[in-house]
């Protein structure tokens, strides 16, 4: 199985602050890599698919990186409703895994 | 507009079962992929089981292949999955998820609470 690891496990940001996230596939998964995010008791939110394809009607601060085992989620410019966990997936092979998540929580 | 239900979840005692439903509309149901991703109780996401449009091909995690099986019905835009031998650890939300471009899932259902203790 394909193990995915994402750092930082969590972070503090302020509105504004441009934000980074990786994700480290445990071998090349191509671009099969998926970002979502999360909010407290809401179902997961599809960001960025395929490594960099922003996903329709998903605001245009989000952007996605990398290919083969490294990976790069960016927030150009964090807003208020931006606060929530982030998950990568990579969609190379079955089980589909996700990383543990990154938690982004107010400065 | 794409809409995903999910029901069925509940209460149940180790080693009994229970079948989870997902009720699809708003798209072609038969020419997606369709997924349950599950959450454990303040933990992270953990992909379970998908099976192609036509339910040809099918998948599982590790964790629950032999005791899940996932299935649909393309007359009734319905996405299934039974669950037997269950234990303490399946107790999660389970979501249903749309497949998208690359495999990524790009509906999600609002999830099925499954609680498993005696």
């Amino acid at each position: 199985d394909i193990q995915m690891t994402q750092s930082p496990s969590s972070l503090s940001a302020s509105v504004g602050d441009r934000v980074t996230i990786t994700c480290r596939a445990s071998q090349n998964i191509n671009n099969y890599l998926n970002w979502y995010q999360q909010k407290p008791g809401k179902a997961p939110k599809l960001l960025i698919y395929a490594a960099s394809s922003l996903q329709s009607g998903v605001p245009s601060r989000f952007s996605g990186s990398g290919s083969g085992t490294d990976f790069t989620l960016t927030i150009s410019s964090l807003q208020p409703e931006d606060f929530a966990t982030y998950y990568c997936q990579q969609s190379y092979s079955t089980p589909r895994t996700f990383g543990p998540g990154t938690k982004v929580d107010i400065k | 507009e794409v809409q995903l239900l999910e029901s069925g979840g509940g209460l149940v005692q180790p080693g009994g079962s229970l079948r989870l439903s997902c009720a699809a509309s708003g798209f072609t149901f038969s020419s997606y992929f369709m997924n349950w991703v599950r959450q454990a109780p303040g933990k992270g996401l953990e992909w379970v089981s998908a099976t192609s449009g036509s339910g040809g091909s099918i998948y599982y995690a590790d964790s629950v292949k032999g005791r899940f099986t996932i299935s649909r019905d393309n007359s009734k835009n319905t996405l299934y999955l039974q669950m037997n031998s269950l234990r303490a650890e399946d107790t999660a939300v389970y979501y249903c998820a749309k497949g998208h471009l690359g495999s990524s899932l790009d509906y999600w259902g609002q999830g099925t609470l499954v609680t498993v203790s005696s």
